[in-house]
């Protein structure tokens, strides 16, 4: 049973492209969420979706950043017009369902570097 | 607003010695604690975990203390081993949110020396 896939590893855009990161959750999974790491610091919440549908987005920035989970494929977290300020390691976490006793399973990530 | 404190960057321990991680939080409304550990490349794995209505939890080598009056709780490590060195986040959950929206600390890196 393959875990959590996210690709790709590593991403590197220039100021004012678009990045684009997907996450493939693991089999029988249909939670998502998305986590962002910077530098020195621990990983805080971005966004939690099931199949097409964004359940709580109360940790995405309220410009440039999106995410989606659509009825067929990965999730998608998109920036547009990156910053310097984006360069994180972003990880995709998964679970099966919504319990209290209820662990993420998280993938590998993306490193963005935006130069 | 750092909610979750790991105020030790990194802690250095023998082989076959105890580790203790410590992790402290401001918000009451935290009811679920864990653990996850983290090695270079790769993402958090979940370790233990203990719920506020519990004051310890063990698994195997690991045992998690949470004192709520104090808010604060530990990871203990027992004995420890040259593959327990990485780093380790606390993470808490708050009542009424999503159970996978958790709320991270900075992280310990663990040194176990052979």
């Amino acid at each position: 049973n393959a875990g959590v896939m996210q690709n790709p590893r590593h991403l590197v855009r220039r100021r004012g492209q678009e990045a684009r990161l997907r996450c493939s959750p693991m089999k029988g999974h249909s939670h998502v969420y998305w986590y962002r790491q910077l530098p020195e610091e621990g990983l805080k919440f971005m966004v939690y979706l099931q199949k097409e549908n964004i359940i709580d987005e109360s940790g995405m920035p309220k410009e440039r950043f999106s995410a989606e989970f659509p009825k067929e494929g990965p999730s998608i977290l998109r920036i547009q017009q990156v910053v310097r300020g984006d360069s994180a390691a972003y990880f995709c976490a998964s679970s099966p369902r919504q319990t209290e006793n209820e662990k993420l399973f998280f993938g590998s990530g993306t490193q963005l570097s935006v130069l | 607003d750092q909610q979750v404190k790991q105020n030790s960057p990194s802690l250095s321990v023998q082989e076959g010695r105890i580790s203790i991680l410590n992790c402290d939080y401001t918000n009451s409304m935290f009811d679920y604690f864990l653990w996850y550990k983290k090695y270079p490349a790769e993402g958090p794995t979940f370790l233990i975990s203990i719920s506020s209505i519990k004051d310890k939890n063990e698994d195997g080598r690991f045992t998690v203390f949470l004192n709520k009056s104090a808010k604060h709780l530990s990871l203990h490590i027992v004995p420890s081993q040259p593959g327990d060195s990485a780093v380790y986040f606390c993470a808490a959950r708050a009542g009424g949110t999503s159970y996978g929206k958790l709320t991270f600390g900075q992280g310990t890196i663990l040194t176990v020396h052979p």
